[in-house]
């Protein structure tokens, strides 16, 4: 399949270590906050969301933090797999009337073995 | 259960060319997005349904671009006279939406548009 992220900004970790993937937003009035997994070839994959009222969501091996003070959100993968190799997206949820994505920049991530 | 389809993978068009990119959203799935993604970049939105109705199409960069979704299920994006910079993967999303939570959207693989 083609590759979605040439030109991104990539992060190699070793398998078993966490990995940080951090995303600035720029709306303030975003409602909901969303990391999305890409692989090659495949369309976005949802991993985690947080609501604009929280600072702090746990799923199975992934946290989302956000900092709505500098507009940060981060994307925590513990003890990281092979599998988790893909470009990773941030995304804002404006909940306007047509619930659309705003998407940020992405990051690849690589896992060495 | 089945996921989003679309339909072809892949296209190849010769400038000026027009081109019809197929979705099938998820059964029973209200609202359906289309998003297009550029080569290194993050989807952009380009138009929204809900059932048939497409109620925001601030996204589509030009009137060479039409989408339809007449009986609120399977959507149609249409590009008139392709060209270069149109080339790009053409995402298609759908979701069912809840109330006051994050609908999550659920991606289809994209169809590749390249124009030569």
């Amino acid at each position: 399949g083609e590759s979605v992220g040439l030109h991104l900004p990539t992060l190699s970790v070793q398998e078993g270590d966490n990995s940080i993937i951090n995303c600035a937003y720029s709306n303030s009035a975003s409602d909901y906050f969303i990391w999305y997994k890409q692989e090659s070839g495949k369309g976005p994959q949802f991993i985690i969301d947080i609501r604009s009222n929280m600072d702090k969501r746990q799923g199975q091996r992934v946290t989302v933090l956000l900092n709505k003070t500098v507009k940060h959100l981060s994307l925590q993968i513990a003890a990281t797999q092979p599998g988790d190799s893909a470009v990773y997206f941030c995304a804002e949820d404006f909940m306007d009337s047509s619930y659309k994505l705003i998407f940020g920049s992405g990051t690849r991530l690589l896992v060495r073995p | 259960g089945a996921g989003v389809s679309q339909s072809p993978r892949y296209k190849v068009a010769k400038r000026g060319q027009d081109v019809a990119l197929r979705c099938d959203p998820i059964s029973g799935h209200v609202s359906l997005f289309w998003y297009q993604q550029a080569l290194g970049q993050g989807p952009e939105f380009l138009t929204y349904f809900q059932n048939e109705a497409q109620l925001d199409k601030s996204g589509l960069p030009s009137d060479r671009f039409f989408a339809e979704r007449p009986e609120g299920s399977v959507s149609t994006l249409k590009i008139q006279r392709t060209q270069q910079e149109d080339s790009a993967v053409y995402l298609c999303a759908s979701s069912f939406p809840g109330q006051g939570a994050y609908n999550e959207q659920f991606f289809g693989p994209g169809t590749r548009l390249t124009v030569l």
